[in-house]
């Protein structure tokens, strides 16, 4: 079945640091690939996607890259703020069926 | 503001009650999703609806129920309340019937809360 393994967290980095946060994923066909963000009291809100192998995805700083031969979309921001806590889903989609990884929480310090 | 209102933002109720938790998708949007969040299990899909029709069905309990409506809001009944129901429901709409090129737009969630 399709399924998204991301790291697990929580991940605490200092403002300016640089961000990966790992994902990869198992499916039958080739799907598409999401990065959501879930700010505190908030639903998820899409960040990027790719739906092909070698696309890059990319939003607010934030990019990540479909890698097919290494079933991967791992998520990468240069330079981290303050405001970028928050909870972090990937997610794919194939065959309208669309799964969710479990969510890898942020906290940036000032 | 995704455009996808929920309600009722909060609700506390017993065991063995039922409740309603209503969502109105994003103008234009055709299809909605329910999920469910908890601290254990994650985000959980539990049923999808296009253009009023159930699409697709995920990890959905007998006692859950959902229905789409021709103005195209949904609703999600729970019965028979259990504490492990505790958990925020959200709501997502998109534009297509899959997922595959159309994201999903999420409301803010119905916290539930069974005591």
């Amino acid at each position: 079945g399709n399924s998204v393994t991301q790291m697990e967290g929580p991940v605490t980095l200092s403002e300016e640091a640089f961000l990966t946060i790992n994902c990869t994923y198992t499916a039958t066909g080739y799907p598409s690939l999401f990065w959501y963000v879930q700010y505190p009291g908030e639903g998820l809100q899409l960040l990027l996607k790719a739906t092909k192998a070698d696309d890059k995805g990319s939003n607010k700083g934030f990019e990540a890259t479909y890698r097919k031969e290494t079933t991967s979309f791992h998520l990468e921001k240069g330079s981290v703020q303050v405001s970028d806590s928050a909870v972090y889903f990937c997610a794919l989609t194939y065959n309208n069926d669309m799964r969710f990884g479990a969510g890898t929480r942020l906290t940036v310090k000032p | 503001d995704s455009g996808v209102t929920q309600t009722p933002k909060h609700l506390i109720t017993a065991t063995g009650q039922r409740v309603t938790l209503r969502c109105s998708p994003r103008s234009g949007d055709l299809s909605v999703y329910w999920y469910q969040q908890s601290l254990d299990q994650g985000l959980q899909f539990l049923i999808q609806y296009y253009n009023g029709e159930e699409r697709a069905k995920g990890n959905i309990l007998e006692r859950f129920s959902a229905q789409q409506f021709p103005d195209l809001h949904s609703e999600l009944n729970l019965s028979s309340l259990e504490l492990g129901d505790s958990a925020l429901y959200f709501c997502a709409s998109s534009e297509q019937g899959s997922s595959y090129n159309s994201p999903l737009h999420f409301g803010n969630g119905t916290r539930l809360t069974v005591t």
